[in-house]
């Protein structure tokens, strides 16, 4: 059975600050990493992709990735209010045939950004 | 900026009721998807298509579900003969073809809600 696990939280963190959300996932043959971020009641947003080991920045938002550890991160400074949702971990997980494969989702985390 | 878009936004039907659920994908996107969201829970992929043809189905996907894509713009997804479980959150995604983006962008979402 393929996973993709996530704290789900509450995160609780004051405005200003650094959130720190983290993904582990089962299938050590995956090849690509999302980050949606969710409002209630609304779909999910694309905030990052990564596929390489390392670290991918985009403006407050920094992804990580380490596949020998099968582990993802996002960090997300200067924390603002308005980035209070739930964070959805996703990985792609391809089959043989090149197909371009169906995302499995981690549970979320909520965030909660206090002013 | 290109979007998926989603009709319609809410349905309410009763047990047993056909549904048709409908979706237009970003237009130079080949790659379609479904999947939903149950109150509380994860997303979960329900099935791919590509190249007028089912990719890929996860075991959601049985024989009350199909999918169509009945001309150049429109995908949808039909349920037979509804049940009080599929009350959920369908999201419709859409990516790039073979060797491109994988990222799947997904539409507002259709409610349903089986009485």
């Amino acid at each position: 059975q393929k996973e993709v696990e996530q704290n789900s939280g509450p995160l609780s963190v004051p405005e200003g600050a650094i959130a720190s959300l983290n993904c582990t996932y089962s299938d050590r043959g995956s090849q690509s990493f999302f980050w949606y971020r969710q409002y209630s009641g609304k779909s999910p947003e694309l905030i990052m992709s990564i596929y390489s080991n390392g670290d991918k920045e985009d403006g407050r938002f920094t992804a990580q990735l380490n596949k020998a550890s099968q582990y993802v991160s996002l960090l997300i400074r200067d924390s603002q209010p308005s980035d209070s949702a739930t964070y959805l971990c996703a990985v792609n997980m391809k089959w043989y045939g090149g197909s371009q494969g169906n995302l499995i989702f981690g549970k979320g985390t909520k965030l909660s950004v206090k002013p | 900026e290109p979007e998926v878009t989603q009709t319609p936004s809410h349905q309410v039907t009763q047990m047993g009721q056909e549904v048709i659920l409908r979706c237009v994908p970003i237009s130079n996107h080949l790659y379609f998807y479904w999947y939903r969201q149950i109150l509380g829970q994860k997303v979960e992929f329900l099935v791919s298509f590509y190249n007028n043809e089912i990719s890929e189905k996860s075991e959601i996907f049985d024989d009350q579900f199909s999918v169509e894509r009945p001309d150049g713009s429109n995908f949808t997804l039909k349920i037979r003969s509804t049940k009080l479980e599929d009350s959920a959150m369908y999201f419709c995604a859409s990516s790039e073809g073979p060797g491109r983006d994988e990222t799947q962008y997904f539409g507002p979402g259709t409610r349903l809600l089986v009485l």
